[in-house]
């Protein structure tokens, strides 16, 4: 079945820089690459998710990359707010199978 | 607003007890998850359902078993709780996994304590 590892498993940036966190994913047939958004109290919430036929995908300031070749994807969220604050799981999935996650990446944005 | 509504945002149960925690999705979603969360282990699935009275066992199935009578409504039962048990237990749905992978929809978990 599907692995998917991600890193780093915590990552603080200064409110304005950049943040990435990456994964690698086992399945060569996996072809949905899904990003969520866990904040304190609440279930996952979708931010974006990008598909295998798509190198790039973008939405304000929150970007994923793909590398079928090297099995892995990115997520790169620009001129980070304290708000962006939260656990970010990554996600890969072949066509009609179940979603493999992440363990996860706790981001902190200090003001 | 389409949601997935799980019935306690908390609970405490004595060892030994039979726990049922519920989720209903109103988005006619096919799919349905359950999944535990714990600090540094991720998402675990535990069991899922791709239709009416359909289950099938995910990656920690050990211990719970679920019931789907209708499409909406997916429950989890823990036959008898253990400590171990104690977790963030996450629902989720999605719409028909046939020809294309959808996002899943999450509920805002329940955090179970068993003592």
């Amino acid at each position: 079945g599907e692995n998917v590892e991600q890193h780093p498993s915590t990552l603080s940036v200064q409110e304005g820089d950049s943040a990435v966190i990456k994964c690698t994913y086992s399945d060569s047939a996996s072809n949905y690459f899904p990003w969520y958004k866990q904040e304190l109290g609440k279930g996952p919430q979708l931010i974006i998710d990008i598909r295998s036929n798509v190198g790039e995908k973008k939405d304000q300031r929150i970007a994923v990359t793909l590398n079928k070749t090297a099995k892995h994807f990115s997520l790169h969220i620009t001129e980070t707010q304290p708000e962006d604050s939260a656990v970010y799981f990554c996600a890969a999935s072949p066509t009609g199978g179940k979603l493999q996650f992440g363990a996860g990446t706790q981001v902190v944005v200090t003001p | 607003d389409v949601k997935v509504t799980q019935s306690s945002r908390y609970l405490v149960k004595r060892t030994g007890e039979k726990v049922f925690l519920e989720c209903v999705q109103d988005m006619d979603h096919e799919n349905m998850f359950w999944y535990r969360q714990d600090p540094g282990l991720g998402l675990r699935l535990i069991y899922f359902s791709y239709d009416v009275k359909m289950k099938e066992k995910g990656d920690i199935p050990e211990g719970y078993s679920v019931s789907r009578e209708k499409k909406e409504r997916f429950s989890l039962i823990l036959e008898s709780a253990s400590t171990n048990q104690t977790s963030m237990y996450l629902c989720a749905s999605s719409r028909d996994r046939a020809l294309f992978n959808y996002g899943y929809t999450f509920g805002s978990g329940t955090r179970l304590t068993v003592v």
